[in-house]
């Protein structure tokens, strides 16, 4: 099936430290990739949907310039986490929806990264 | 106004019981669809099952089911005969759109199952 290879699945970065979160499509052309934050407890909140070479759209209230997503190939996005501070910390997580496949309506997830941020 | 409503934060279960996990939605797109994911602690999205909105039958896999009711706008997962490893986050999601082209999913806030031995 369709794999969406995430990595580092965590990470403890010190305060004000950028942080580099990858997902790379193993099998499959991922030309839109959804970025997703959860807090402890709480459920996934959209925070921005990358398209293969051309901006992301943030959800409102994300901040684009600290949250930097970068989808230049077909099999790669990223998501940096600029100036981290603890309120950062949190379980990241992407989706990429799989198109071709028999299963039109399946989205394949990464495994996630959790980040604290000391 | 919330898209997904989970109105459960958790429910315990006796093993081999079934249990019913409930959700509403709220769209008014025609087409969409609605999926049920589990999240052990590991934190991984376990994709259960999908309903489409013009699917006349419930969809069933395995021990799961999705009790659909269109005119309620509720997609109620059932698990039959509960097992210790059903223990975990059970979301809720949708997806507004014919496919999943470009079409983000959209989460409910969850139920939290506990399978009592």
């Amino acid at each position: 099936g369709a794999v969406v290879s995430q990595h580092p699945s965590w990470v403890i970065c010190k305060s004000g430290t950028s942080v580099k979160i990858e997902c790379r499509s193993l099998d499959f052309q991922a030309t839109t990739m959804f970025w997703y934050r959860q807090f402890p407890k709480q459920s996934l909140m959209l925070m921005a949907t990358s398209n293969e070479g051309s901006k992301a759209t943030y959800e409102q209230g994300v901040e684009k310039d600290k949250f930097l997503i970068n989808h230049a190939s077909l099999t790669l996005s990223t998501l940096t986490v600029t100036s981290a501070h603890p309120e950062d910390s949190s379980f990241y997580i992407c989706s990429a929806p799989q198109q071709g496949s028999t299963q039109p309506y399946a989205y394949t997830f990464g495994s996630g990264t959790r980040l604290t941020v000391v | 106004a919330q898209k997904i409503t989970q109105t459960q934060p958790g429910m315990f279960v006796q093993e081999k019981e079934a249990v019913t996990l409930d959700c509403t939605y709220d769209t008014s797109d025609p087409s969409y669809g609605l999926f049920w994911y589990k999240q052990p602690s590991s934190g991984e999205m376990i994709f259960l099952i999908y309903q489409g909105s013009y699917d006349q039958q419930n969809a069933t896999e395995g021990r799961y089911s999705l009790n659909f009711q269109k005119a309620r706008k509720s997609a109620n997962l059932v698990i039959s005969a509960s097992q210790l490893g059903d223990s975990a986050m059970y979301f809720c999601a949708m997806r507004e759109g014919r496919n999943n082209a470009g079409n983000m999913l959209t989460f409910g806030g969850g139920t939290r199952l506990m399978v009592k031995p």
